[in-house]
């Protein structure tokens, strides 16, 4: 197993547009975590999920960000409508639950709105 | 809500030398566990060393030491040995038992000069 993937590593888009990213977690993992990171700042959580089911939502979570973990494998965050504030890198990381150490991070997805 | 305070925006450190990152946190849980993660300019969060609050001893992962002062809330990153690949970003984090949710400071960029 390579890790946690995202995809893409970089996406441009124009104001209002909607974007889709893809995370795959370790195989064995069975949570998986969003987190957001605008320039300066450390990451904040966004959601998580322990396999298909979306336990818990960060308030940053607007109306606007949906995500999802159809059969407990990968994962999706869809931003519909983005704003310039939506700009920021979109990490992805997943652990096994019960463990108490650090989670494993992708190298997360960097949105720019133009 | 937990606060995780990283007093140092950045640091100069001559390769070789040891290097001591602070990090302080404000909390009423009665078991959390404190995180440093490294993020180089790929972008990945990279996990380096973990403290439990109730562990009697503070971590140590290699060149990585965790001096963890619970009375004083204090998780400062000890890094021995400095070399010019530890230049990067580092975040402290902290997570209660029980919640999933890591709460990150706002980092410490390092520079090891050579």
């Amino acid at each position: 197993d390579t890790g946690v993937s995202q995809d893409p590593r970089h996406k441009i888009t124009k104001r209002g547009q909607n974007v889709t990213f893809r995370c795959d977690p370790i195989s064995e993992h069975n949570r998986l975590y969003w987190y957001r990171q605008t320039l300066g700042q450390g990451p904040e959580f966004l959601t998580y999920f322990q396999n298909e089911a979306q336990l818990e939502k960060s308030r940053l979570l607007s109306d606007r960000f949906s995500a999802e973990r159809p059969k407990g494998s990968f994962s999706t965050l869809e931003i519909q409508r983005t704003e310039q504030g939506d700009s920021a890198m979109y990490l992805c990381a997943s652990s096994f639950a019960g463990q108490n150490y650090g989670y494993t991070f992708g190298s997360g997805t960097r949105l720019t709105v133009v | 809500a937990q606060k995780i305070t990283q007093t140092q925006p950045g640091m100069f450190v001559q390769e070789k030398e040891a290097v001591t990152l602070d990090c302080t946190y404000d909390t009423s849980d009665p078991s959390y566990g404190l995180f440093w993660y490294k993020q180089p300019s790929s972008g990945e969060m990279i996990f380096l060393i973990y403290q439990g609050s109730y562990d009697q001893q503070n971590a140590t992962e290699g060149r990585y030491s965790l001096n963890f002062q619970k009375a004083r809330k204090s998780a400062n990153l000890v890094i021995s040995a400095s070399q010019l690949g530890d230049s990067a970003m580092y975040f402290c984090a902290y997570r209660s038992f029980g919640n999933e949710k890591l709460t990150f400071g706002t980092g410490t960029r390092l520079t090891i000069i050579p």
